[in-house]
């Protein structure tokens, strides 16, 4: 199964855009990265998912290496909401493709 | 949001005891899901439906059981409760999922959890 790698933890400042990396370097070639966040005491929240090209939407912009082993998530105006736990995931392939493996994830402390 | 709701949100059980968790959804997706999330575990998938009737097991599916009676309803059920059943649980749902639909860009969305302690 590919996995992912991210920073335990990271900090940015309010109104900043906020760029959070992941490592999937054993990525396979159609499986895609998902971006979830979980903010305490709630359930994850799907934020963006994509297979290649770089994808946009109201909430964040994901920018995929053209070797795919790397992303990045960018926060493009980081809120105190934005604190929360993020993670990376690859979907896995084959037919436990729905069972999402949730690793440690970022925590993200957005600052005023 | 994903118009999922969880109950109850909190219960207190105690050992020994049968526990019904109840997932419901407004969205007509197929598939339903219950994970677990414990410190140092991630999420971990116990049981999920890909349709009425429909079941299978997960990861860490001993000591529960689940039914799916109609589309909008997917119930969890705690045999007998123990402490290692003490955890947070999520619901989740999603439009289309598994090789036979060859979909693999369904996210999953998920409820805000049902805080269970068994004491």
């Amino acid at each position: 199964d590919a996995k992912t790698t991210q920073p335990p933890s990271m900090d940015c400042a309010e109104g900043r855009a906020a760029n959070l990396p992941c490592n999937h370097s054993t990525i396979s070639g159609n499986e895609y990265v998902y971006w979830y966040r979980q903010i305490h005491s709630q359930g994850p929240q799907y934020i963006i998912h994509g297979l290649k090209n770089n994808e946009t939407n109201e909430m964040a912009s994901l920018i995929i290496t053209e070797d795919r082993k790397s992303s990045t998530l960018i926060l493009p105006h980081a809120t105190l909401r934005d604190t929360a736990v993020y993670y990376c995931i690859v979907r896995v392939r084959g037919y436990d493709d729905y069972k999402l493996s949730f690793g440690a994830g970022t925590t993200v402390t957005v600052r005023a | 949001d994903a118009g999922i709701t969880q109950s109850p949100r909190h219960k207190v059980t105690e050992t020994g005891t049968p526990v019904t968790l109840r997932c419901h959804q407004t969205e007509n997706h197929r598939y339903m899901y219950w994970y677990r999330q414990d410190p140092g575990h991630g999420l971990r998938l116990i049981h999920y439906s890909y349709g009425v009737k429909d079941t299978d097991k997960g990861e860490v599916s001993d000591g529960y059981s689940v039914s799916r009676s109609k589309t909008e309803d997917f119930l969890l059920t705690l045999e007998s409760a123990t402490s290692s059943q003490t955890s947070v649980y999520f619901c989740a749902i999603s439009e289309s999922a598994g090789p036979s639909e060859r979909s693999y860009n369904s996210p999953l969305h998920f409820g805000n959890g049902t805080r269970l302690t068994v004491t």
